[in-house]
């Protein structure tokens, strides 16, 4: 399958912890990356390979695995959190070496 | 510091090709380590992979835009390039070039341009 589905949105309270979802069959065996988008702003690399960090990425921010899932966790949502959400990874096949999800807009009440 | 910076016509004509060039500076576009990548995102909608690039001129492309793409590397500057033939208003999107790494068979972009708004329109 070349496909990873993604909730279109997601909301959380200020301060509290939100999960985002990404799933694929190609999850099984691939990791997932993540990246947040603001508006009018390029991607931002925010965990990559199931659960590490870029330099500068707040430790709120946190990748997990299972199946054919992958999620990114934010403990303590922030105001700035506020932005559209991107899983990546790639698909079994190899003919798809960069796969996208759809994006969750990710709203902080 | 790594810097990425997309360069090309902002305006397209149905059915001719959209060019675009991405200049690289702080880092070495010949980096054993990295692959460059072009993606592209239509205006309210998602990101979507174009292709990708080695130095050594290898290529990986989406097969759903493989037969009007054509990605390349030029070394000597710096400079890794994007062509989309026959171009429709679908292919009206902001393109961004990137940097990507391989971890365990999966390209991971680390690194993005600005963006480059094309419109195709007559």
């Amino acid at each position: 399958s070349s496909e990873l589905t993604q909730d279109p949105a997601v909301s959380v309270a200020l301060g509290q912890t939100v999960r985002i979802t990404c799933q694929g069959d190609s999850l099984r065996s691939y990791s997932a990356s993540w990246y947040l988008q603001k508006p009018g702003q390029a991607p931002l690399l925010v965990i990559y390979d199931k659960n590490n960090r870029p330099s500068g990425i707040p430790d709120r921010f946190s990748g997990s695995s299972s199946g054919d899932s992958s999620s990114l966790t934010i403990a303590g949502a922030q105001a700035e959190d506020e932005a559209d959400y991107y899983c990546s990874s790639r698909d079994n096949s190899g003919d798809h070496m960069v796969l996208f999800g759809g994006g969750t807009k990710l709203t902080v009440l | 510091q790594l810097q990425l910076q997309e360069s090309g016509p902002g305006l397209v004509k149905p059915s001719e090709t959209l060019s675009l060039t991405c200049t690289v500076s702080g880092d070495s576009i010949s980096s054993s380590s990295d692959y460059w990548g072009w993606i592209r995102q239509p205006p309210g909608k998602g990101l979507e992979w174009i292709g990708s690039v080695y130095y050594s001129g290898t290529t990986f492309y989406n097969p759903s835009l493989k037969s009007r793409v054509t990605i390349s590397v030029d070394t000597s500057k710096n400079q890794f390039s994007l062509k989309l033939s026959s171009v429709t208003a679908a292919d009206t999107a902001v393109y961004y070039c990137a940097r990507q790494g391989l971890r365990r068979l999966v390209l991971v972009t680390d690194s993005w341009g600005q963006g480059s708004l094309v419109i195709v329109s007559s």
